[in-house]
């Protein structure tokens, strides 16, 4: 079956902009989690979403957001880009989101923001 | 407060030599731990995982890593490396009360020397 499909696999923007992020979960998967890695933080947990509610955020700013749609979709949005946005944004998705870990990762967005 | 602390973050050793990756965490409930790898460009692939029973699990490419709860750690071992094991390894957990959440360590980038 087809794996976590995350698109654009590039993406650069101009500081100030905006930016929407997409992930298609393995179908099936309810739970999608979304990870930011950096040279500098390493990997950071964002937000899960469970269909369709929030379920759980990390400690990053008001301008990173997400929302899941009713096909488990996901789609991530920063608004008013920093330079420090630049990052690999990755996307992991599972059927019951539990923690034991059966999550499937994407293989990335790669943010660069000028 | 949680945290996962991988030791060393290069790791060169030459092919067909024993490796070790070491991870310790830090936390003051119960947790789950995971070794994931990263080869360029891509996401994160689960190498294995650690729930409950036995302490000594392992991968089907031959990796094994041990959870010592006295020691607070979950290292990696192989008994012989290939070139195609270079990658980044990361070592992670999620912690009972917190949602499912994976806390990372920054990683540990292996090089298999010819």
């Amino acid at each position: 079956k087809a794996g976590v499909t995350q698109t654009p696999r590039y993406l650069i923007k101009t500081r100030g902009q905006q930016v929407t992020l997409s992930c298609s979960p393995i179908s099936g998967h309810r739970s999608v989690s979304w990870y930011q890695q950096t040279p500098g933080q390493g990997l950071q947990f964002l937000f899960e979403y469970f269909s369709e509610t929030q379920r759980n955020k990390g400690n990053f700013p008001g301008r990173f957001s997400g929302r899941q749609f009713s096909n488990s979709r996901s789609e991530m949005n920063v608004s008013t880009l920093e330079l420090g946005d630049s990052a690999l944004y990755l996307c992991a998705s599972s059927h019951s989101g539990n923690r034991e870990g059966g999550y499937t990762f994407g293989s990335g967005t790669r943010l660069t923001v000028v | 407060a949680q945290s996962v602390t991988q030791l060393d973050s290069q790791v060169p050793v030459f092919e067909e030599a024993p490796v070790e990756l070491r991870c310790n965490y830090s936390s003051s409930v119960s947790v789950y731990l995971f070794w994931y790898v990263q080869y360029p460009n891509q996401g994160l692939q689960l190498l294995l995982k650690y729930l409950s029973g036995s302490t000594l699990v392992k991968s089907i490419n031959g990796f094994e890593a041990e959870f010592n709860k006295s020691q607070t750690s979950f290292h990696l071992r192989k008994p012989s490396v290939h070139i195609s094991d270079t990658a980044e390894y990361f070592c992670a957990v999620t912690l009972a009360g917190t949602g499912n959440q994976f806390y990372f360590g920054t990683g540990t980038s292996l090089t298999v020397i010819p």
